[in-house]
């Protein structure tokens, strides 16, 4: 069973499409997250959401936008896409206390041409 | 400024040697967590130990053991005798209890074990 699942696990599509990324979650967590990592292997924290709620949003282009319509879910939708949008996009979920550890979608792949 | 610095980049070592990958944290939280995560080259992130702040014993998991110190601001990763299986990215992460679900990794450390 699957802790973590995100689809699609790759996306290929061109400059100025919309796109969204989901993201589900089975162990009755109750925070998720969007991470983004770079070619470069960097980790960056998009947004987290705990019960439904924005807790944490970075400085991301607002033509990103999470939605969360139950704790199990957080899906990532991006508009009006661009080069720059190219990464590995991650999907997590932790449980309260603080402290608990992250646990990671598989990744999806976003190529951008 | 960086709260977890991994100064390592890239580290190749031969099978069988042993590997000490290097984390060094700040914060001035006195509550806080350590982690250390695994990204092999099919590119999932796996869990690999948590620390919190009161918690200074060295952990040893088979091949595996991680070092806290204080006092030094550094958890640092050693793999024993490596095997190629071991060959993957891995960051090291702090959470302030302070920030609550705030994570701060590193930039990753890529190790390369040669057969």
């Amino acid at each position: 069973d699957t802790a973590v699942s995100q689809t699609p696990k790759y996306l290929v599509t061109q400059m100025g499409n919309d796109k969204s990324i989901k993201c589900e979650q089975n162990l009755g967590h109750d925070t998720m997250y969007w991470y983004k990592q770079d070619s470069k292997k960097f980790l960056k924290i998009m947004f987290s959401y705990n019960n439904k709620e924005l807790i944490i949003n970075e400085t991301v282009p607002n033509r990103f936008s999470p939605k969360s319509p139950d704790k199990a879910h957080l899906n990532l939708h991006i508009n009006s896409l661009e080069l720059g949008d190219s990464a590995v996009y991650f999907c997590a979920s932790s449980q309260d206390p603080r402290g608990a550890p992250l646990h990671f979608g598989n990744g999806t792949r976003l190529t951008v041409t | 400024a960086q709260k977890v610095t991994q100064a390592q980049t890239e580290i190749s070592v031969v099978e069988k040697e042993d590997v000490t990958l290097d984390c060094v944290y700040e914060t001035r939280d006195t509550t806080y967590y350590l982690f250390w995560y695994k990204q092999p080259p099919s590119g999932e992130l796996v869990f690999l130990i948590r620390r919190n702040s009161f918690d200074e014993q060295n952990e040893i998991s088979g091949r595996y053991s991680w070092n806290f110190q204080k006092s030094t601001s550094s958890f640092n990763f050693t793999i024993t005798a490596s095997q190629v299986v071991d060959s993957a990215v891995y960051f090291c992460a702090l959470s302030e209890a302070r920030t609550g679900n705030q994570f701060y990794f590193g930039t990753g450390t890529s190790l390369t074990v040669i057969p």
